[in-house]
């Protein structure tokens, strides 16, 4: 099955710096990539996704970038806010597999002013 | 606007209990989910459903069954809680679709088993 992996676990940046988070996956099939941010004591929420027909995508400070032949996607916040600590979950899927979604362990964004 | 709710947000289980977590969304969404998360592991598919009375296994599934008997509710059940299932539980759904969609959560029901 898929497994996906996601580094670093935490990490600490200076409010306007950026802030990178990378995922690797392993089945080739996979072809939605969504990033999820959950704050503290709350429920995880969609930010942004990318498919597997695309190899960038951005919202704002928010953009996603998709290598398929290497199978690692990325999340890039520019300009980080004290307001985007959280921590960010990467997921892929595949078509085949009715929605569902393998997770990547999290990572903790700590952004200080 | 989508809402997914849990019957619980906390609960406090004795070993051995059998428990019922209970999960409502209200988008007629086909596929529902139930995860767990653990600190450093992510979220974890316990078991999933993409149709009523339709039950697929997860990545960990031993010691959990599930109930779907309504499209709109999905039940996750403890058999015989044990302390190592002391957890945060977190309920998903999203509408079906070949090409991934965005799965929606509920507000999470925090497990603890005495």
């Amino acid at each position: 099955g898929e497994n996906v992996e996601q580094h670093p676990s935490t990490l600490s940046v200076q409010e306007g710096d950026s802030a990178v988070i990378k995922c690797t996956y392993s089945d080739s099939a996979s072809n939605y990539f969504p990033w999820y941010k959950q704050e503290l004591g709350k429920r995880p929420q969609l930010i942004i996704d990318i498919r597997s027909n695309v190899g960038e995508k951005k919202d704002q400070r928010i953009a996603v970038t998709l290598n398929k032949t290497a199978k690692h996607f990325s999340l890039h916040i520019t300009e980080t806010q004290p307001e985007d600590s959280a921590v960010y979950f990467c997921a892929a899927s595949n078509t085949d597999s009715w929605g569902k979604l393998q997770f990547g362990a999290g990572t903790q964004v700590v952004v200080t002013p | 606007d989508v809402k997914v709710t849990q019957s619980s947000r906390y609960l406090v289980k004795r070993t051995g209990e059998k428990v019922f977590l209970e999960c409502v969304q209200d988008m007629d969404h086909e596929n529902m989910f139930w995860y767990r998360q653990d600190p450093g592991l992510g979220l974890r598919l316990i078991y999933f459903s993409y149709d009523v009375k339709m039950k697929e296994k997860g990545d960990i599934p031993e010691g959990y069954s599930v109930s779907r008997e309504k499209k709109e509710r999905f039940s996750l059940i403890l058999e015989s809680a044990s302390t190592n299932q002391t957890s945060m539980y977190l309920c998903a759904s999203s509408v079906s679709g070949h090409r991934g969609t965005e799965a929606f959560f509920g507000q999470g029901t925090r497990l603890t088993v005495v």
